[in-house]
């Protein structure tokens, strides 16, 4: 079992519906992170929580907006979303150096917008 | 900046046979560390093997071995008697010193192990 934990599974939305997608993990790590994934593709980096401050936001649109409440929670935040922004999204958590330090990813939320 | 390339898109291997994906990366930081990560069709990644740029020796986890060859800047995967199980997406990454947090992925080579 993942010890990063990721819900929902599954989301289906419209453009104009408001969703949350919610991440949690209980390992001590003090950075999380969100990615985006295409199928076929390696998961491109959204954004860095580093000791619950935003440290990395990949240009991402206004539209996608993540909270890290306390160290073990990340969320984001969905508003307005476009068909294309169906994808598979990871959370991961890691410790702040990822020279010597692996992410844990968790399971994914697999979003669909209609 | 820094680039990993994952020249296989494709692979296949018998089950019970070893198989080797190839990985090279280009970064001029001192410490980095690689890392091999697993993708199911079913969407989880999961962290295989790790290889620090200052381990003098290969790492190996279970069925899975680093070939780490510094010089030629590849780490390649080795995974020893593959299963049918072992069918899926291969991603190679590399972390950096620079404390940003960011891990970059190769393109990946998805692996089919056939019975």
């Amino acid at each position: 079992d993942t010890e990063v934990t990721q819900t929902p599974k599954h989301l289906v939305m419209g453009m104009t519906n408001k969703k949350s997608l919610k991440c949690e993990q209980h390992m001590g790590h003090r950075a999380m992170y969100w990615y985006k994934q295409k199928a076929k593709k390696p998961p491109e980096l959204m954004f860095v929580y580093s000791y619950e401050k935003l440290s990395i936001n990949e240009s991402v649109p206004s539209r996608f907006s993540p909270e890290c409440p306390n160290s073990s929670l990340l969320n984001l935040h969905l508003h307005a979303l476009q068909p294309e922004d169906s994808a598979l999204y990871l959370c991961a958590s890691s410790h702040v150096r990822t020279d010597n330090s692996p992410l844990h990813f968790g399971n994914g939320t697999r979003l669909t917008v209609t | 900046a820094q680039k990993i390339t994952q020249t296989q898109p494709g692979m296949f291997v018998q089950e019970k046979e070893a198989v080797t994906l190839d990985c090279t990366y280009d970064t001029s930081d001192p410490s980095y560390g690689l890392f091999w990560y697993k993708q199911p069709s079913s969407g989880e990644m999961i962290f295989l093997i790790y290889q620090g740029s200052y381990d003098q020796q290969n790492a190996t986890e279970g069925r899975y071995s680093l070939n780490f060859q510094k010089a030629r800047k590849s780490a390649n995967l080795v995974i020893s008697a593959s299963q049918l199980g072992d069918s899926a997406m291969y991603f190679c990454a590399q972390g950096d010193s620079s404390n940003t947090g960011k891990l970059i992925f190769g393109q990946g080579t998805t692996l089919q192990v056939k019975p």
